[in-house]
């Protein structure tokens, strides 16, 4: 089992570039979520989803899109990119939301704008 | 106030030392996680509680849901348990986790 497979792993961005952070599982999780990692903060919820075809906001959503079209993938897109998009971000899934399951995170995605 | 408070921040042990990491939390859960990052690295689920204690080799977790409290402890802590433990709470009736901010551990040996 890969479990949840985050790519790219490194990236330098310039201001007002677009680009996606891939997210996969082969788990068969119904719930997955992208977070951001800031230093001195606690991980924020950016967006998830709870199946295939239903995304909704988390914590942070702007400047971040999502869609969820296979239980598979789940990738994050950075529409025009800013400085204060720095952070480092994590994927992670979940069999659901029910009580008692645990949590699975891909390995995290660097990124830098410039 | 953040909701789920983490303590000590930054914690640097002896091998060999017992570690003791706390979490408080403001908010009815119903359960609760210890996660740990390496550095450079993912996050790994080590616990999760939604009441008494677990045991998984070395690392014991308790939760007291009456104290809102949660400790995570390492016995005869080894150089390689060096990384960030993260606190998060599942709340009632919503499908978001809460996190801490984490505990930093160094353990020298």
């Amino acid at each position: 089992n890969a479990g949840v497979t985050q790519t790219p792993k490194f990236q330098v961005l310039k201001t007002g570039q677009s680009m996606t952070l891939q997210c996969a599982q082969d788990m068969n999780h119904e719930y997955m979520s992208w977070y951001r990692q800031d230093p001195g903060m606690g991980l924020r919820l950016i967006h998830y989803s709870v199946g295939a075809g239903i995304t909704d906001q988390g914590e942070v959503p702007n400047g971040y899109n999502v869609s969820r079209s296979t239980t598979e993938d789940f990738p994050l897109r950075l529409l025009s990119a800013a400085p204060s998009q720095t952070s480092v971000y994590f994927c992670a899934s979940r069999p659901n939301f029910a009580v008692g399951n645990t949590i699975y995170f891909g390995e995290g995605s660097w990124l830098t704008v410039v | 106030k953040n909701e789920v408070e983490q303590s000590p921040q930054n914690l640097t042990a002896q091998e060999g030392e017992f570690i003791t990491i706390n979490c408080s939390y403001s908010v009815g859960i119903s359960a609760l996680h210890w996660l740990q990052q390496h550095p450079g690295g993912g996050i790994v689920s080590l616990f999760m509680l939604s009441s008494g204690k677990k045991k998984h080799g070395r690392l014991i977790a308790t939760i007291n849901i009456q104290e809102k409290h949660s400790s995570l402890h390492i016995t005869a802590s080894h150089p390689r348990d060096s990384a960030v433990y993260i606190c998060a709470v599942e709340t009632y009736n919503t499908d978001k986790l809460i996190f801490g901010t984490g505990t930093r551990l160094q353990v020298f040996p």
